[in-house]
């Protein structure tokens, strides 16, 4: 069983949807982190949580919002998908503290036509 | 700007001969560093890091090399396996170690032939 779930693992949808993609963990981690991967490029921050009541912005979240349901659920939602946005998505987790490495879900491609 | 950098986006190298990845970064504040390996259609997994404190760090097969001054990590794998064929990543956390914003290169994909 993966430790670090993503669902969809797969959704094509149109411009203007608004999309969720959700990722659940059993790793028992504070610290959970949404990425983005685009063709050619390394993965890109999007928000990070370092628990429940705790959201930060990463390096592109303009057009992203997330929300921490419980220690194990972190969802990310497209309010307006656009095209732009197509890519593929992981979430990873981390325990807390310093120098503790990320686990990665298996990722989430996402088109939007 | 790139603050980490992988200049090459391939490498091949026959089995049983050593793959040597590399990577360059800018920012003299990382004290920290990783290496993820990435299959087709799974998530980057976990590989090997080092601290700055260091300048190698060997498990198993995989040894990683810190040169500071030359603010350059290298990555060997001895003696390559058709099973490591795979996209390399190195990573960076922007913090002093905090681990919580990584910073990633582009990614090395590396073909180990038989």
């Amino acid at each position: 069983d993966a430790d670090v779930t993503q669902t969809p693992r797969n959704r094509i949808t149109k411009t203007g949807k608004r999309i969720m993609l959700e990722c659940s963990q059993t790793k028992g981690h504070d610290r959970m982190y949404w990425y983005r991967q685009d063709p050619g490029l390394g993965l890109r921050l999007i928000y990070y949580s370092f628990d429940v009541k705790d959201i930060n912005k990463g390096e592109i979240s303009d057009g992203y919002s997330v929300s921490r349901q419980a220690q194990a659920k972190f969802s990310l939602s497209l309010e307006s998908a656009i095209p732009n946005q197509t890519a593929l998505y992981f979430c990873a987790t981390s325990q807390a503290g310093g120098n503790q490495p990320q686990h990665f879900g298996d990722g989430t491609r996402l088109s939007i036509l | 700007d790139q603050q980490v950098k992988q200049n090459s986006p391939s490498l091949s190298v026959q089995e049983g001969r050593i793959s040597i990845l590399n990577c360059d970064y800018t920012n003299s504040m990382f004290d920290y560093f990783l290496w993820y390996k990435k299959y087709p259609a799974e998530g980057p997994t976990f590989l090997i890091s080092i601290s700055s404190i260091k300048d190698k760090n060997e498990d198993g097969r995989f040894t990683v090399f810190l040169n500071k001054s030359a603010k350059h990590l290298s990555l060997h794998i001895v003696p390559s396996q058709p099973g490591d064929s795979a996209v390399y990543f190195c990573a960076a956390p922007d913090s002093g170690g905090s681990n919580y914003k990584l910073t990633f290169g582009k990614g090395t994909l590396l073909t180990v032939n038989p």
